[in-house]
């Protein structure tokens, strides 16, 4: 069954480095999304992506953050310089249909992000 | 404004006793999909169900089923003889026709199944 892959797994990073996380989205699939969950918290939306470009994204989605998709199968999100308070689990995901035909998001595992 | 609400944080039953897992939501669009989640121990999300605003038919799947209800706006999930392996969080979500296709997420059920 395909799935959404990220990596790594977990990351612990030293506050103000930069950090980027991975994932592999569903092959056919066409948009793409991170979110994020602070410990013990809800799910977040940080952003969308779609045709190459910022589709919509979340007041949490500040200038520290910047998504791409490189190379056509990897999509990234780079933190530039990250605070304590980006430590959270953070969780791709892609979906094959937009509105009105919208799908269900197929979620990752997600990367644990450990800021000290 | 919570778009999502899971008033119940934390339920806790014996294994093999049904359970009810409430969602209220909120929206002003006629078009809408709402959906569920399961995050077990793990950290994965799982999906579980769509529901879109024009259907209310409720839906059983095996031990789950999903009561949709638009006059109340709520659409309930409810686990029958639940097992040690229903042990999860359980969140609801709601994706808006105006606002494309971000997700909102509820805060999230923790149901324990105690064997």
């Amino acid at each position: 069954e395909p799935e959404v892959t990220q990596t790594p797994s977990h990351q612990v990073t030293q506050m103000g480095q930069e950090v980027i996380l991975r994932c592999v989205p569903i092959s056919n699939h066409l948009y793409f999304y991170w979110y994020r969950q602070i410990l013990g918290q809800k799910v977040e939306f940080l952003v969308s992506f779609y045709n190459n470009e910022i589709s919509e994204k979340s007041e949490i989605f500040d200038d520290q953050f910047s998504v791409e998709r490189p190379d056509g199968s990897n999509f990234t999100l780079k933190i530039r310089s990250t605070k304590l308070e980006d430590s959270a689990m953070y969780f791709c995901a892609s979906q094959l249909g937009r509105y009105p035909n919208t799908g269900e998001l197929f979620f990752g595992e997600g990367s644990r992000l450990t800021v000290l | 404004a919570q778009k999502v609400t899971q008033a119940q944080t934390e339920i806790s039953v014996v294994e093999k006793e049904d359970v009810t897992l409430d969602c209220v939501y909120e929206t002003r669009d006629t078009t809408y999909y709402l959906f569920w989640y399961k995050q077990p121990p793990s950290g994965e999300l799982v999906f579980l169900i769509r529901r879109n605003s024009f259907d209310e038919q409720n839906e059983i799947s095996g031990r789950y089923s999903w009561n949709f209800q638009k006059s109340t706006s709520s659409f309930n999930f409810t686990i029958t003889a639940s097992q040690v392996v229903d042990s999860a969080v359980y969140f609801c979500a709601l994706s808006e026709s105006h606002t494309g296709n971000q997700f909102y997420f509820g805060t999230g059920t923790s149901l324990t199944v105690i064997p």
